[in-house]
């Protein structure tokens, strides 16, 4: 079935410092990728998405490209700040039918301090 | 309110209680689904209602028991729980089915099963 890895956290930065939290997938067909996150005593948020490969989303400064060629999804930021600690997660949307299910990773923990 | 409510925030329940959690969206979506949040696992998609009917039950245990009487209100009924079912659950609603939905979160009741 559908899966999605995301690195272990926590993720531990100082302002200002670069982030990258990995992510790769597997699954049949041509999904649509996401990151969520989750702020404390928060739902989770939709942060950005790609529905095909090679395409790069973007949102708050936060990018990640739809890498088919390596099944990979990575969340960059250049420069985090102390209001991006939060959990991230990485999931996708298989193609076809069914695909509103959201196969999600464990999610990483981001701490910054500052 | 706007977006995606739910009550109550926290909830304390023995092994042979019953209870409900209640979501309420206030997006006009037609979809609702129901997520377990288990620590060190990935968020568990437990049950989808389009248009107040049931299309997904992701192999839950009966003691689970959701409700939806319209399209904006989703219940899940709580009867001889677990401890292992100590956990956070998320509502989330979405417009329709496709990945191009995005899905919303609400920010989830922590139940814990004593």
């Amino acid at each position: 079935g559908d899966s999605v890895t995301q690195m272990e956290g926590p993720v531990t930065l100082s302002e200002e410092a670069f982030l990258t939290i990995n992510c790769t997938y597997t699954a049949t067909g041509y999904p649509s990728l996401f990151w969520y996150v989750q702020y404390p005593g928060e739902g989770l948020q939709l942060l950005l998405k790609a529905t095909k490969a090679d395409d790069k989303g973007s949102n708050k400064g936060f990018e990640a490209t739809y890498r088919k060629e390596t099944t990979s999804f990575h969340l960059e930021k250049g420069s985090v700040q102390v209001s991006d600690s939060a959990v991230y997660f990485c999931a996708l949307s298989a193609s076809g039918a069914g695909s509103y299910q959201l196969t999600f990773g464990k999610g990483t923990k981001l701490s910054v301090i500052p | 309110e706007t977006g995606v409510t739910q009550t109550p925030r926290h909830l304390v329940m023995g092994m042979t209680n019953k209870k409900s959690l209640k979501c309420e969206q206030h997006l006009g979506h037609n979809a609702m689904y129901w997520y377990k949040q288990s620590a060190k696992k990935p968020l568990e998609l437990m049950f989808v209602y389009s248009l107040e009917e049931r299309v997904e039950n992701n192999s839950v245990p009966s003691r689970f028991s959701p409700e939806c009487p319209n399209s904006s209100h989703l219940f899940l009924h709580l009867h001889t729980l677990q401890p292992e079912d100590s956990a956070l659950y998320l509502c989330a609603s979405s417009q329709g089915f496709s990945p191009s939905y995005e899905q919303y979160f609400g920010p989830g009741t922590r139940l814990t099963v004593t």
